[in-house]
């Protein structure tokens, strides 16, 4: 099973909106409404920030958000925050009772 | 509050075994599926396997099949991962993640992974 894809690196100024893109194929981001989105800061462990495709756990921020069209599913983070500069990492259920992550994306606020 | 602490990770030489473990607390440890999942340094995230919350179900990722067992004790609130014939490519921080109470099927992989341990790290070198 090949890792999703996104982009290696995106950045924003603070207040600004940035979207993440995570592209798969039709037996997994495009099959299933089971993508999620993690938060990775330096040292730390992933915090889960969206589940099923766009829905947030208590206490995350609803600055943030995802969705899905086709095989790709995007995260979309807006009023960009200092606090929201980390690794964010895409994955999905494969379809065959295993789960892929994509590469993760550097965000930067610049 | 919820906490998962990884520990038994170290230097082993390759085709060696090693055993880690995960100590949970502050949930009902028996109703959760549960992860593991390793980041190979400075990259990415690759899921490693996983066990529903009675034992009874078990899946890997193809690069741990045969070579990895996952297992947990209700009884200790523990979850391990056994890792047999260990090469370079298994190094590794491992984490063990909390899924969602699941009695089979896809719904393993529903809700995304909600609590992370800190890692442990895994080094397989000569």
């Amino acid at each position: 099973q090949s890792a999703l894809t996104q982009p290696a690196s995106v950045s924003g100024s603070p207040g600004q909106s940035i979207t993440i893109s995570c592209t798969g194929t039709s037996s997994d981001v495009g099959g299933y409404n089971y993508v999620s989105w993690y938060q990775q800061h330096p040292g730390k462990a992933p915090k889960l920030m969206i589940y099923d495709v766009s829905n947030r756990p208590s206490g995350v921020s609803n600055r943030f958000s995802g969705s899905t069209s086709g095989n790709t599913a995007s995260l979309t983070i807006s009023g960009l925050q200092a606090e929201d500069e980390a690794d964010y990492y895409c994955s999905s259920y494969t379809g065959s009772s295993t789960l892929v992550f994509g590469g993760g994306t550097k965000l930067t606020v610049l | 509050q919820v906490q998962l602490v990884e520990s038994g990770g170290g230097v082993v030489q390759p085709g060696r075994s090693l055993r880690l473990s995960c100590a949970a607390s502050g949930f009902t440890f028996s109703s959760n599926t549960l992860h593991w999942v390793r980041q190979t340094p400075g990259k990415g995230l690759e899921w490693v396997a996983l066990i529903s919350y009675d034992g009874n179900n078990k899946y890997y990722a193809d690069s741990v099949k045969g070579r990895f067992t996952i297992s947990r004790d209700n009884s200790k609130n523990t979850l391990y991962l056994q890792m047999n014939s260990l090469r370079a490519e298994d190094t590794a921080v491992y984490y063990c993640a909390r899924g969602r109470y699941c009695s089979g099927g896809i719904c393993y992989f529903i809700g995304g992974f909600d609590y992370w341990g800190q890692g442990t790290l895994v080094t397989v070198s000569s």
